[in-house]
């Protein structure tokens, strides 16, 4: 069965840049959510969107922004990038009526040097 | 607001040996309750879940556990583990009505030896 598709898998930026993760979600699953898991940290969650819309919010820095686009997949723009910010970064998926369970990518592991 | 409180960091026991991870949650409201495995390098695996009914809950590989209203607890248990089971393991809960966000436990890290 497909799951929940996260691109880069790895990703390495310097200071101050920009990064862009995607994620795929469950064919059919309308909602989206993203994670921030630092080093020996639980998951923080940072956003979520149904049909598009955002439907939460975390604790999201505001440098970064995320959309959920037309075909559901949905992006998580990063920029002035800090140290701080190295982390897995997971996207999640379920589909909201009568849903119970948010499906995990595998992550996007990014590191800021 | 929830929150969920995961009372071990850490716990080491020897295989074949029995196993209880504590989790106690807060909420005002009623919640579904999760724990999800994440092994090394890997992203997170639902292990189980609790939504209604019977308050004790099963995995396809040992594992269990046991909703406890008045307590507001949530422990795992597996009476026999495997090298396999090295893992960290994360306690979560959503409300049933409205944002379905996860909130998470800090995570215990269960290591297993020979």
């Amino acid at each position: 069965a497909a799951g929940v598709i996260q691109s880069p898998r790895h990703l390495i930026k310097e200071k101050r840049e920009t990064a862009t993760l995607k994620c795929y979600p469950i064919p059919r699953h309308d909602t989206v959510y993203w994670y921030q898991q630092g080093p020996g940290q639980d998951p923080q969650f940072l956003i979520s969107f149904y049909e598009k819309m955002q439907s939460d919010k975390g604790s999201i820095p505001d440098r970064f922004s995320a959309q959920q686009f037309s075909d559901y997949h949905s992006e998580l723009n990063m920029s002035s990038l800090e140290l701080g910010d190295s982390a897995l970064y997971f996207c999640a998926s379920s589909f909201s009526s009568g849903s119970t369970e948010a499906f995990f990518g595998q992550g996007t592991r990014l590191t800021v040097v | 607001a929830q929150s969920v409180t995961q009372l071990d960091s850490q716990v080491p026991v020897f295989e074949e040996a029995p196993v209880e991870l504590r989790c106690n949650y807060s909420s005002s409201v009623s919640v579904y309750l999760f724990w999800y495995v994440q092994y090394p390098n890997q992203g997170l695996q639902l292990l189980l879940k609790y939504l209604s009914g019977s308050t004790l809950v099963e995995s396809i590989n040992g594992f269990e556990a046991e909703f406890n209203k008045s307590q507001t607890s949530f422990h795992l248990r597996k009476p026999s583990v495997h090298i396999s089971d090295t893992a960290e393991y994360f306690c979560a809960v959503r409300i049933i009505q409205g944002a379905q966000k996860l909130v998470f436990g800090q995570g215990t890290r269960l290591t297993i030896n020979p």
